[in-house]
């Protein structure tokens, strides 16, 4: 059974660090990976999705990589700012039709 | 844009109630999910939908159902609702295997 984790669980960061997400996955039959961001009781917005055949994704300061053999994907954010401030949540999408989720990566970021 | 919409962002409800949770979109997309949402258990898969009157249970489908009749459509049903099913309720719609998902706003449901 898939089983998604991610680390570290929270991070508080100064404005204009550069920042690592980890996420990892047991299973590497997947068609692909997604990063989402969830603000506080609101649903999720998706920021990035890296296919099982890509390595990399970027979208603004957002870069996403996955190691599909290794089953590890990393989100990488640039200049941090207090509105990246949110939990980041991973995804696979396996050969199952259904996607797993990863428990999330608590960020804030101080001004 | 892609859009999921769920039909209420918050709702009270009391024990016992039949409770209708509506989700809808707009990209034809084949498969639909729902998920429940509580502190320090994640994301839990409830039920999920390839096609229309199709479905497949999740993790967690005890107390619920659903109904998926339009492919636009897909309902989540707590036949009679109970404490322990408030939570966070969040709607999710997909296209075929190598395509992005996209989330409703959800809804955060109280049972008294």
């Amino acid at each position: 059974k898939q089983e998604v984790t991610q680390i570290p669980a929270a991070l508080s960061v100064p404005e204009g660090e550069n920042l690592v997400l980890n996420c990892s996955f047991t299973d590497s039959a997947i068609y692909n990976l997604q990063w989402f961001r969830q603000d506080p009781g609101k649903g999720l917005t998706s920021l990035l999705l890296i296919q099982s055949s890509q390595r990399e994704q970027t979208s603004g300061r957002l870069n996403a990589s996955l190691d599909k053999s290794s089953g590890r994907s990393t989100l990488y954010i640039a200049a941090s700012q207090p509105g990246d401030s949110a939990t980041y949540l991973c995804a696979v999408y396996n050969y199952g039709q259904n996607f797993v989720f990863g428990p999330g990566t608590r960020l804030s970021v101080l001004p | 844009d892609v859009k999921v919409t769920q039909s209420s962002r918050y709702l009270v409800k009391r024990t016992g109630e039949k409770v209708f949770l509506e989700c809808v979109q707009d990209m034809d997309h084949e498969n639909m999910f729902w998920y429940r949402q509580d502190p320090g258990l994640g994301l839990r898969l409830i039920y999920f939908s390839y096609d229309v009157k199709m479905k497949e249970k999740g993790d967690i489908p005890e107390g619920y159902s659903v109904s998926r009749e339009k492919k636009e459509r897909f309902s989540l049903i707590l036949e009679s609702a109970s404490t322990n099913q408030t939570s966070m309720y969040l709607c999710a719609s997909k296209g075929q295997d190598y395509t992005e998902a996209f989330f409703g706003q959800g809804t955060r449901l109280t049972v008294v």
